[in-house]
């Protein structure tokens, strides 16, 4: 158990809908890193908070949007979805100034109809 | 961007062989290079990692070795057992501060240890 924990497990909606998937980080850890695991485009970085401020950006959409709250879960939210947003979405947590490991969460898994 | 590379996609080894997964990086900006393990259903999970000022680092039957010059990194597992089969994926990124997390992955390799 990784202690990052990510809810909901799994989600099936239809195309245009909005979802929002939770992520609680390990104790003490203050950034959580957003990721999506899919078949084509491997695992990618999406976007990084650091005790609620953003830090950086990867390949998200925008229609895409997340955020840090104070007390430092974190939230992902999917708008206009399509059927190609089907994928895993992987929330990683780690210590500021650590040695740069990632705890991973197990994953919500959204599929899109 | 960094590119990451990962060969093989898929390989098969006896239980006992040694098993080398290799990956090149494009961004010589790059210092940190992680190896993760994902299980099926679960998360990736860190194995071991290395950084620019290191050629080589073992941790029991896993060893990662780094040729800066050569942009490519090497993951080594001997006496492979059958709970070494899962995903193994390598990582690139530019670390430092919070920087480490922002990693742009290999492919991965499917590794299958045969009893």
């Amino acid at each position: 158990d990784s202690g990052v924990t990510q809810t909901p497990k799994h989600l099936i909606t239809a195309t245009g809908q909005r979802v929002t998937l939770r992520c609680s980080p390990r104790s003490g850890d203050l950034s959580v890193y957003w990721y999506q695991q899919s078949l084509d485009q491997g695992l990618q970085f999406l976007i990084q908070y650091y005790n609620g401020e953003e830090r950086a950006k990867g390949n998200i959409l925008e229609r895409f949007s997340a955020q840090q709250f104070p007390d430092l879960h974190s939230e992902l939210n999917l708008s206009s979805l399509e059927l190609g947003d089907s994928a895993l979405y992987f929330c990683a947590s780690s210590v500021m100034g650590g040695t740069g490991e990632l705890f991973f969460g197990e994953g919500s898994r959204l599929t899109v109809l | 961007g960094e590119n990451v590379e990962q060969h093989p996609s898929t390989l098969s080894v006896q239980e006992g062989d040694s098993a080398v997964i290799k990956c090149t990086y494009s961004d010589s900006a790059s210092n940190y290079f992680p190896w993760y393990k994902q299980e099926l259903g679960k998360g990736p999970q860190l194995i071991i990692d290395i950084r620019s000022n290191v050629g080589e680092k073992k941790d029991q039957r896993i060893a990662v070795t780094l040729n800066k010059t050569a942009k490519h990194f090497s993951l080594h597992i001997t006496e492979t057992q059958p709970e070494d089969s899962a995903v193994y994926f390598c990582a690139a990124s530019m670390g430092g501060g919070t920087s480490y997390g922002k990693l742009t992955f290999g492919q991965g390799t499917i590794l299958t240890v045969h009893p």
